[in-house]
């Protein structure tokens, strides 16, 4: 099992550009989040997924838009990318109701330029 | 609005010593906590949870204690090893209304240094 893959892992982008980090679990997880992490910060949530077809925000949802087609897929669209968005991007599952256990991927490094 | 905390940003040790990472956290309607571990360049890994009606649980090397009077959460590691050195979070889920998933908030992070 992979478990939870992240692509790409680096990324740099002009101010103004869009782009969709991918998210993939093999898990069947049904509960997956997307979290940034900033120095000093810690984790928080941007947006996270109880199922598919089912998602709400997080902390800081504002610039990034998610959507939820299968089990195994998370993706998350920067629409507009601003330099307050460079920052480590990580994705994360887990079992949901009985576990809050996180898994999560290897991270995707963005720069926005 | 409530977060978790951390007292200690560094700690530094010696091979062999024992490690104790503190956590304060503010919000008393978090039932669940979770330590993490993450190597540089990697992703956050589990190490030990506990719920909030225990105030204490071990696994291995690792003991977690709960003190829900002052808030405050720890968590040891037995006999530090190199291998251990890495940035520790602690994580509180906040008791979740009328639905089964509750949002983990993490703290800032402690560097744990192990120098042999």
């Amino acid at each position: 099992n992979a478990g939870v893959t992240q692509t790409p892992k680096f990324q740099v982008l002009k101010t103004g550009q869009s782009m969709t980090l991918q998210c993939a679990q093999d898990m069947n997880h049904e509960y997956m989040s997307w979290y940034r992490q900033d120095p000093g910060m810690g984790l928080r949530l941007i947006h996270y997924s109880v199922g598919a077809g089912i998602t709400d925000q997080g902390e800081v949802p504002n610039g990034y838009n998610v959507s939820r087609s299968t089990t195994e897929d998370f993706p998350l669209r920067l629409l507009s990318a601003a330099p307050s968005q460079t920052s480590v991007y990580f994705c994360a599952t887990s079992r949901g109701t009985e576990s809050y256990e996180q898994y999560f991927g290897p991270g995707t490094r963005l720069t926005v330029t | 609005g409530e977060s978790v905390g951390l007292h200690l940003p560094t700690l530094s040790v010696q091979e062999g010593d024992n490690s104790i990472i503190n956590c304060a956290y503010s919000n008393s309607a978090s039932d669940y906590f979770i330590w993490y571990k993450q190597e540089s360049g990697k992703g956050p890994q589990f190490i030990i949870d506990i719920r909030s009606n225990m105030d204490k649980r071990q696994g291995q090397r690792v003991t977690v204690l709960l003190n829900k009077t002052v808030k405050h959460l720890s968590l040891q590691i037995a006999a530090t090893q190199p291998g251990d050195s890495a940035v520790y979070f602690c994580a509180e889920k906040v008791r979740a209304g009328g639905t089964s998933y509750g949002k983990l908030t993490f703290g800032q992070g402690t560097i744990l240094t192990v120098h042999p």
